[in-house]
Formats: C-alpha cells, sequence, structure tokens
C-alpha cells in the first residue's frame, strides 16, 4: 500500500481566494491524480500530475483555474483558485503503483462561503 | 472516453443477505476494474479489483465477476453486515491509454444493511 498525507483535512474559504492542497506520498511515485468529489456525488478527474512535465487536465478543468505542482516524485500540490461556493468539494490526491492499484489521500473538505 | 455506469443508486438489504452492484463500461480497451468502498466521511478504500484476464475473484465475503464481452463486472458481497454499509463505486481503467492510470468512477451505490 501507499501512505499518502493530504492537507489541509478541511477548510473554509471566503469566495474570490485561493486554497493549495497538499499531497505527501511515502515513497517515490511517478503518477499522481488529484480528483474532485462533489458532495454525494462520484469521483471526477480534474488532472494527472507527472513529475517533470506539465500537468494533464481533463476536459472542463483548466490550468489557470486549478493550477499543480509536481516538484518531485513524492509530493503534489493543487490550488483552487478565485474560488466560488460551486468549488465546494472533497479534493482527493491519488497515487498508483505500478501494479495499477490506486490509492487515496484523505481527502481535503472545501467550503467555500 | 470510457463511461461506466452503476446500478443500482441505492441497495437495501437485511443482515445475512447478498448485495450484488452492477456496472458496465463502454471502452472495449479498459484492462482493469476496481471496486471502491467509501464509508462517510473517510476516503475511498480499494476492496477487490480483476483484471480483464480473469472471469472471476474472490476474497472472503466478496467476489467480483467480469464479463468482457458483454462489458459488464459486478461486485457481490455474501453474509452481509452493518459494518458493510457504506457506498461502493466502481471504475475502469484503460492501463495501456494516454493517461495513464487514470479511474473513470461509477456513479456509486448506497448500501445500508439493516440488523
Amino acid at each position: 500500500s501507499a501512505v499518502i498525507s493530504q492537507k489541509p483535512s478541511r477548510d473554509i474559504c471566503q469566495r474570490g481566494t485561493s486554497l493549495t492542497i497538499q499531497c505527501q506520498v511515502d515513497s517515490q511515485v511517478t503518477m499522481m491524480f488529484w480528483y474532485r468529489q462533489q458532495p454525494g456525488q462520484s469521483l471526477t478527474l480534474i488532472a494527472t500530475a507527472n513529475q517533470g512535465s506539465e500537468a494533464t487536465y481533463e476536459s472542463g478543468f483548466v490550468i489557470d483555474k486549478f493550477p499543480i505542482s509536481r516538484p518531485n516524485l513524492t509530493f503534489s500540490t493543487l490550488t483552487v483558485s478565485n474560488m466560488s461556493p460551486e468549488d465546494s468539494s472533497i479534493y482527493l490526491c491519488s497515487v498508483v503503483r505500478t501494479n495499477t492499484e490506486a490509492f487515496f489521500g484523505q481527502g481535503t473538505r472545501l467550503t467555500v462561503v | 472516453g470510457e463511461n461506466v455506469e452503476q446500478h443500482p443508486s441505492t441497495l437495501s438489504v437485511q443482515e445475512g443477505d447478498s448485495a450484488v452492484i452492477k456496472c458496465t463500461y463502454s471502452d472495449s480497451a479498459s484492462n482493469y476494474f476496481p471496486w471502491y468502498k467509501q464509508e462517510l466521511g473517510k476516503r475511498p478504500q480499494l476492496i477487490i479489483d480483476i483484471r480483464s484476464n480473469v472471469g472471476e475473484k474472490k476474497d472472503q465475503r466478496i467476489a467480483v465477476t467480469l464479463n468482457k464481452t458483454a462489458k459488464h463486472f459486478s461486485l457481490h458481497i455474501t453474509e452481509t453486515q452493518p459494518e458493510d454499509s457504506a457506498v461502493y463505486f466502481c471504475a475502469a481503467m484503460d492501463s495501456n491509454s494516454n493517461s495513464g492510470y487514470a479511474l473513470n468512477f461509477g456513479k456509486g451505490t448506497s448500501l445500508l444493511v439493516t440488523p
């Protein structure tokens, strides 16, 4: 398995501000992913963050709104920029080991007021 | 892209009964199918998975079956217990695609096991 530390675990933010979420993994991984889980909904992939290259964003998500950093093989950040109440969600980072098994961080519960 | 459909959205069973959750997928290139259990306020946890070269896999009370021809897979939980109550998500992945190991999730099934 993988130990993934994600923080903050929750935050309440004012609209128009930005929040950076951090994800730290206990060992080096090539692929990291960021998902969004809106209240009572399923998980939707925001982007794939591979070290040494720009993040790849899914349809409906753009870099200006969700900038991602991946400075090394154990760490990534996701920023939610210029927040609005519609951004209220749980944001989860995920890593995949070589056998395709995916593990998730504990999530960041974001409330925008 | 891949589209994963999951049914039912809610399922209520009596303790000791079996529960079955079904998923279909659209991309025939998908080759890895995990199931996640998510308890309220917690992260999704992998409970079982199956790869495309296998038709069935079992782990104690949990089993998964895969029909590649029909492009559907199912989760079976036998002898259900109240602690099985949670939301269950199926997912599909094409590990050979350009998106690498990204998962496409079904919409989830809220399972309630009543004593």
